[in-house]
């Protein structure tokens, strides 16, 4: 069975900085392409980031690059996005979703994690 | 950045009812479609994707159609699983851009 689990949300303070993972199991996980997704409470989904399955080609959405980093461990079957100079604005649950590749949609997704950025 | 309307953005309709959803690309995608549905504190579920292929296991009363800039998901008779959020999103870029959401509901 396919399973996308993140964790290391939380409450951060603006300008904090906070990493999240997705542990993935049931796929060969270095064959797929990954993505973060967020969804402010409320709003609707926002894509925030990709990676390649061998981690060479990586992209952000403009209002995370520069602060936001994404990473996989493909040994380790996990992806991570370390968040810097945190803002209200980040607040949101944060998705994992893989892609087998550009052809293809995000399939599965994790059930998400809460980031909340507030003094 | 590709740019998705949806529309409408909240939809009130019957079991039984006929729904039509429609999303718009600010440029042509080809078919790079996808549709997906979300219920409350729930991941998005991953209905269609090539505009009109039906993930296995979804229900044949959802279709979707369309190509280049227009699109629409089509719920054949509506039923009460199916009360939810509907998004459309792009995939003709690694930058992947999302409608803003279908809101459907119980009249």
């Amino acid at each position: 069975e396919v399973q996308l689990v993140e964790s290391g949300g939380g409450l951060v303070q603006p300008g904090g900085s906070l990493r999240i993972s997705c542990a993935a199991s049931g796929f060969t996980f270095s064959s797929y392409e990954m993505n973060w997704v967020r969804q402010a409470p409320g709003k609707g989904l926002e894509w925030v980031s990709y990676i390649s399955s061998s981690g060479s080609r990586i992209y952000y959405t403009d209002s995370v690059k520069g602060r936001f980093t994404i990473s996989r461990d493909n040994a380790k079957n996990s992806l991570y996005l370390q968040m810097n100079s945190l803002r209200v604005e980040d607040t949101a649950v944060y998705y994992c979703a893989r892609t087998y590749s550009g052809s293809f949609p995000p399939d599965y997704w994790g059930q998400g994690t809460l980031v909340t950025v507030s003094s | 950045d590709i740019q998705m309307t949806q529309s409408p953005s909240t939809l009130s309709a019957s079991v039984g009812d006929r729904v039509t959803i429609t999303c718009r690309a600010s440029q042509s995608i080809s078919n790079w479609l996808a549709w997906y549905q979300q219920k409350p504190g729930k991941a998005p579920e991953l209905l269609i994707h090539k505009a009109s292929s039906l993930e296995s296991g979804v229900p044949s009363r959802f279709s979707g159609s369309g190509s280049g800039t227009d699109f629409t998901l089509t719920i054949s008779s509506l039923q009460p699983d199916d009360f939810a959020t509907y998004y459309c999103q792009q995939y003709n870029s690694y930058h992947l851009t999302f409608g803003g959401g279908t809101k459907v509901e119980i009249k």
